[in-house]
Order: C-alpha cells, then structure tokens, then sequence
C-alpha cells in the first residue's frame, strides 16, 4: 500500500480554471504537507496542517485552499489558475510537526496550466 | 541569500569513486538536517538525517555536520550508475516542522 497518495497524478488545465488534488496518509502521521516544485527542482514549503489544524502558511497567495477533513486527508484547492502554477505538487506527511520528523513524500501531481 | 545552498551541478562522477555533495545553510538555529535523494520524475526519499556534529555513516552514505561553520555534506563512496539523483539537502528548525530545502545538486556517476 502507497503511504502518502495523491490524484490526480497528472493534470491538464486552462487559465482561469479551478482543480483539486486530493492527498491520503495511511501512516497514522499527525501531520500534513503540501510542497511546490518548480521547473527549476526547487522545493518549498506551502503549507502545513497538525491534526486538522493549519501551523504553516507560507505567503501562497490565496487562490491556494487546503482542506483537511481530517488527520489523513489533505487536499488543495486552486481557484482561478495561472501559468506560473504550472509545477509539480507534493504532499507529505510526518509523524508530528516536531522538527527532526522524517517527512514522507507523496508521488507528486504534475500540474500544467495552459 | 538563500537559506539553504547547494551547487546545483551537474556533477559528474566515475563508478567506483566517492562522490561529494556539499550544502550550506543560514540560520544558525538549524537542529536537524536531511538529506533526500530524488530521481527524474519521482518523488524525494529520505537518504539519511543527522542532528549532531560530526560523521554519520549508513552503509555507502556519510553524511558529516560542522554546525559552527553552518555546513553539512553528504559523501557517496563506491559510486554506482544507480546513484546517479538529484540531491536535496534540507534543514529543519525548532518548533514546528517547516524544513527548507536546498534547489538540489545533480549527481551523475558515469559507467
């Protein structure tokens, strides 16, 4: 069984829409990440959620809604999308937020926007 | 100045050789401190994390950590084609989990 899933894996969009992705842990994690990798590897930090509740939000502008309805499940929510956020999305999830946690990775969903 | 800095490569090394990846990072608060192994396509693998000054060593990886020189590498010996990655360091603080990761060093082992 895949540890931190996510779907859609690859994604297809025009400007202006609105998508989803959906993550799931079955680790038993307390808490939930969503990265961004852009086309140049770099990886951030976008946001991040402890047992339902948000602890990190890194200046993503507000287009970008998470949901957690509940410790396993955290999904993303983009309204009104633009080219730049065509990336790669990753969902991770770590036993707490205590720092020194191993985060696990999803598999990544590959958004383009055209 | 970013955070965290790695030399984004790529690096070319010969099979058999030791690679070295190199990572340098700003706040000197940092506690813990990851390494994470991501090939083309894929996700990021945790590789090896160390908290104290000093070597750690877990089979062919070393990871080495000068805390007062706000420097952390990662040593790769006996290097196979299957090594070839790209290598992100990441640095995590205090408090809540919010680790940074460097852009990634890309490590080639050429045959």
């Amino acid at each position: 069984d895949t540890a931190v899933s996510q779907t859609p894996k690859y994604l297809v969009t025009q400007m202006g829409n609105d998508k989803s992705i959906k993550c799931e842990q079955n680790l038993g994690h307390d808490t939930m990440y969503w990265y961004k990798q852009d086309s140049k590897k770099f990886l951030k930090i976008m946001f991040s959620y402890n047992n339902k509740e948000l602890i990190i939000n890194e200046t993503v502008p507000n287009r970008f809604s998470p949901k957690s309805p509940d410790k396993a499940h955290l999904n993303l929510h983009i309204n009104s999308l633009e080219l730049g956020d065509s990336a790669v999305y990753f969902c991770a999830s770590s036993q707490d937020q205590g720092a020194g946690n191993t985060i696990y990775f999803g598999e990544g969903s590959w958004l383009t926007v055209v | 100045q970013k955070e965290v800095e790695q030399n984004s490569g790529p690096l070319s090394v010969p099979e058999g050789a030791i690679a070295s990846l190199n990572c340098t990072y700003s706040d000197r608060g940092s506690q813990s401190f990851f390494w994470y192994r991501q090939y083309s396509g894929k996700s990021p693998e945790l590789i090896m994390f160390i908290y104290s000054n000093g070597d750690k060593e877990d089979g062919r990886f070393t990871a080495q950590l000068n805390k007062a020189s706000q420097y952390v590498s990662l040593l790769i010996r006996d290097s196979q084609p299957s090594d070839s990655a790209t290598y992100l360091c990441a640095v995590g603080g205090q408090g809540a989990q919010k680790l940074v990761f460097g852009q990634g060093t890309r490590l080639t082992i050429n045959p």
